[in-house]
């Protein structure tokens, strides 16, 4: 069964900092990979989606690696802002007709 | 296009209650998913269906949870009779094939009391 690891829960960094969240899975035969945002109260965003045959992916200032071997992607958000702070979710496909598995999230906090 | 679009935004019900969450997914998506989001528990899938079939239900709880799909532009969740348990975040989620591409509603938040 796959399993979906995010850690730490929470993250608190001043503004202007660039910073890394990370996710690990249990079982590295995955489809696809996906960062998403989920504000307070709001539905999930979809930020990147990494397909198993890529490294990363870019978007703005995100950038989202994949280790597949390693079960392990990296969010990296340079010169982070206040408007960063939100939830961020990973979440990994294990097979085309198969279905998202979810961590719990890192809930970051950027101090102005 | 408007998204996902579910309804209530909130419910608060008494226990042994029917609740009825609904969605509409996005028009021309083959795929629609419901799950549910707890502190505890984080993200489950609880049914995936795919052009109207349900596909995976596994994530049900138990029998007194029920969705149907009677056409491509409605679904429903049923939670009969509901539970103080049952209190969460509801999500219903669409995809144009498969479960690799997800748009998320805003979501129902269920409180059982």
């Amino acid at each position: 069964k796959q399993e979906v690891t995010q850690i730490p829960a929470a993250l608190s960094v001043p503004e202007g900092e660039n910073l890394v969240l990370n996710c690990s899975f249990t079982d590295s035969a995955i489809y696809n990979l996906q960062w998403f945002r989920q504000d307070p109260g709001k539905g999930l965003t979809s930020l990147l989606l990494i397909q198993s045959s890529q490294r990363e992916q870019t978007s703005g200032r995100l950038n989202a690696s994949l280790d597949k071997s390693s079960g392990r992607s990296t969010l990296y958000i340079a010169a982070s802002q206040p408007g960063d702070s939100a939830t961020y979710l990973c979440a990994v496909v294990g097979g085309a007709n198969s279905k998202l598995t979810f961590g719990k999230g890192i809930t970051l906090s950027v101090r102005p | 296009d408007a998204g996902v679009i579910q309804s209530p935004r909130h419910e608060v019900t008494e226990m042994g209650q029917e609740v009825t969450l609904r969605c509409k997914p996005i028009s021309g998506h083959n795929s629609l998913f419901w799950y549910r989001q707890t502190m505890m528990r984080g993200l489950e899938l609880l049914i995936y269906f795919n052009n109207n079939v349900p596909i995976d239900d596994s994530g049900m709880p138990e029998d007194r949870f029920s969705a149907k799909m009677p056409n491509a532009s409605f679904s429903t969740l049923k939670i009969q009779p509901s539970e103080p348990r049952d209190s969460a975040v509801y999500f219903c989620a669409s995809g144009p094939s498969g479960a690799y591409e997800q748009y998320f509603g805003p979501g129902t938040r269920l409180t059982v009391t």
